[in-house]
């Protein structure tokens, strides 16, 4: 079975440019997590799908962040412009839930690391 | 504010002993724990977990300990293999969401 894909695993861009990420989760999974990952800390959730609708975006900077899923399955998450602030490993996981509706665990892609110049 | 943490940031253990990573976590509504083990240029992978409604939790070689009385977690690796550094998070949901909060993680170094 094939984990999260994410692409691409590096991207190096100027300030002020735009950028996206993409993210293909686990067959199945309909829950889906964007995390930022800044260096030697764990990661912060910044917006979690159900299907495709968004349940949780409380912690997306909404001014010049985005994301969508629009069929419940890829997700793109979206920076436009991009700061020097927002260098960091950004990380796609999904997961199902359990029968009570209970989280299972995650699964994680290998990330995204953005450096912005 | 409410949050994970760990007591120590690095831990260096000689190959073969026993590691044992902490995690002391605030939030006493919390439901279910999650170990991960990042390795450099890789996303965390699953360890083991566990449930509030459980204390122990054996894996190969790993085993987790949870004490809710104290908010404490624990990863114990048995005779542990260079394969085994990396940084270990540990990860709480909260029992009125489906979100993750992970704590800032722990070096482990296997010395030879």
């Amino acid at each position: 079975e094939a984990g999260v894909v994410q692409s691409p695993r590096y991207k190096i861009i100027e300030k002020k440019q735009p950028v996206a990420f993409w993210c293909n989760p686990i067959s199945g999974h309909n829950t889906l997590y964007w995390y930022r990952q800044n260096l030697g800390q764990g990661p912060e959730l910044l917006i979690r799908y159900e299907n495709e609708e968004a349940v949780d975006d409380s912690q997306l900077p909404k001014d010049r962040f985005s994301a969508e899923r629009l069929k419940g399955v890829d997700s793109t998450l979206k920076i436009q412009p991009a700061e020097l602030g927002d260098s960091a490993v950004y990380l796609c996981a999904s997961s199902t839930k359990g029968y009570a509706g209970e989280a299972n665990e995650q699964f994680f892609g290998p990330g995204t690391r953005l450096t912005v110049l | 504010g409410e949050s994970v943490g760990l007591h120590l940031p690095t831990l260096s253990v000689q190959e073969g002993d026993n590691s044992i990573i902490n995690c002391a976590y605030s939030n006493s509504a919390s439901d279910y724990f999650i170990w991960y083990k990042q390795e450099s240029g890789k996303g965390p992978q699953f360890i083991i977990d566990i449930r509030s409604n459980m204390d122990k939790r054996q894996g190969q070689r790993v085993t987790v300990l949870l004490n809710k009385t104290v908010k404490h977690l624990s990863l114990q690796i048995a005779a542990t293999q260079p394969g085994d550094s990396a940084v270990y998070f540990c990860a709480e949901k909260r029992n009125y969401g489906q979100n993750f909060v992970f704590g800032p993680g722990t070096r482990l170094s296997v010395l030879p």
